[in-house]
């Protein structure tokens, strides 16, 4: 049972350097999430996409892209790495049923900008 | 604007004590609420959810949560925690009626135990 897979789970990145977060659901869900956690902010939403083909922007999009690539792939991409962008994300995914609307969440991807 | 609010930051608690974390909620359209927890390290595990009929729901671990509408709150309980209870908690509101919309979380309460 895979259920929200991301990569990578740990990375160290220079000021300035470009990295995409891939992330992959395996329960044919229409709803994914991109979510950044940083100490006493709880989780900041920073992209979603309702369905395969659209984006939309969260709380904290600044500094960020992303591509919903197909219905089971959503990625993340941080053009020019600042210092402010260290933080654990977040990939989650919820399916489009009104019963059991559960969110699921990956195990988390901890970035370092240096 | 759809906003939650934890306004507990830090709660210590002794082992064997009732425990209740706030949530108060700002939401345009018939909200749904969860609850998570987070282990130190680890990741976000569900605890319970309020999507429609009777206002207390039941979670794993032992806990519940009573929604009130008029007080637009979600609130968190357990009659007696125990040390493993010690960890960060969220709640957050999404719409009921729609996959599409944003989740929005809480800051996080962190629960500590006292021995």
């Amino acid at each position: 049972n895979a259920g929200v897979t991301q990569t990578p789970k740990f990375q160290v990145l220079k000021t300035g350097q470009s990295m995409t977060l891939q992330c992959a659901q395996d329960m044919n869900h229409n709803s994914m999430y991109w979510y950044r956690q940083d100490p006493g902010m709880g989780l900041r939403l920073i992209y979603y996409s309702a369905s395969e083909g659209t984006t939309d922007k969260g709380e904290v999009p600044n500094g960020y892209n992303v591509s919903r690539l197909n219905k089971r792939e959503f990625s993340l991409r941080l053009e020019s790495a600042a210092p402010s962008q260290t933080s654990v994300y977040f990939c989650a995914s919820r399916s489009a049923a009104l019963s059991g609307n559960t969110i699921y969440f990956g195990e988390g991807s901890w970035l370092t900008v240096v | 604007a759809q906003s939650v609010t934890q306004p507990d930051i830090h709660i210590t608690v002794s082992e064997g004590a009732s425990l209740e974390l706030r949530c108060n909620y700002s939401y345009g359209a018939t909200p749904y609420l969860f609850w998570y927890v987070q282990s130190p390290g680890q990741g976000l595990q569900l605890l319970l959810k309020y999507f429609s009929g009777d206002t207390l729901v039941q979670g794993i671990k032992g806990f519940e949560a009573e929604f009130k509408r008029s007080q637009s709150s979600f609130n968190l309980r357990k009659p007696s925690v125990h040390w493993s209870d010690a960890a960060e908690y969220f709640c957050a509101v999404g719409a009921m009626y729609s996959s599409a919309s944003k989740i929005i979380f809480g800051s996080g309460t962190r629960l500590s135990i006292r021995p």
